[in-house]
């Protein structure tokens, strides 16, 4: 039988297209989350944070809004490229004042050139 | 720039051998932290280093998992008498300060396989 494990939700896309990838967090008191980016047989590469005082917060081509009251988190990434093919995942601090952060297990975004 | 390095970046082994993974972090960073990660998985969390407080092992499967670190540096994986269940890619990542509201920078990881 199939592993569960083994299939990340999937996002297919065309070059060119904006692609956005979301996370649903747990804990309404998180003030602090991160996105991340895995490529292939690499160790995950901070991608943009953002603090619970904002809801939106923009870098290079990418742009991470934060929805408070539905604990909805999403990463638009604009005018995708191949390079873009990773999976995506999304941290936020484990409740309880623990260090130790929460991954969400992540969405694989493939780019079709 | 040096990043997170980690050796070695695969080990190939038998069942009931020990092996032991190395972490190098980012200099100044004081937090250090180890995870597994299984094929098409998430992040398991293992363990926890912070400056010189007691580390938080909270996350170890196992007795035959330990790790150390060395003040603020370099810092080992032990797994003693492996299983194959134990075959997976180890990532170490370290932070500024305490780690909480810090991003973590990640090593590309050791690819751990049991025969």
């Amino acid at each position: 039988g199939e592993s569960v494990g083994l299939h990340l939700p999937t996002l297919s896309v065309q070059e060119g297209d904006n692609s956005i990838i979301n996370c649903a967090y747990s804990n309404s008191a998180s003030d602090y989350f991160i996105w991340y980016k895995q490529e292939s047989g690499k160790g995950p590469q901070f991608i943009i944070d953002i603090r619970s005082n904002m809801d939106k917060r923009q870098g290079q081509r990418v742009t991470v809004l934060l929805n408070k009251t539905v604990k909805h988190l999403s990463l638009q990434i604009a005018a995708t490229q191949p390079g873009d093919s990773a999976v995506y995942f999304c941290a936020e601090p484990s409740s309880g004042g623990s260090y130790i952060p929460t991954f969400g297990r992540g969405t694989s975004l493939i780019v079709h050139p | 720039g040096a990043g997170v390095s980690q050796s070695p970046s695969n080990k190939v082994t038998e069942k009931g051998k020990d092996v032991e993974l190395r972490c190098d972090p980012i200099s100044g960073h004081t937090a250090l932290y180890w995870y597994r990660q299984r094929l098409g998985q998430g992040l398991e969390f293992l363990i926890y280093f912070q400056g010189n407080s007691a580390p938080d092992k909270s996350g170890l499967p196992s007795d035959r998992f330990s790790a150390e670190r060395t003040g603020e540096s370099v810092s080992t994986l032990t797994i003693q008498r492996t299983q194959q269940e134990d075959s997976a890619v180890y990532l170490c990542a370290s932070s500024l300060g305490a780690g909480r509201n810090q991003p973590q920078h990640f090593g590309d990881g050791t690819r751990l396989s049991i025969l």
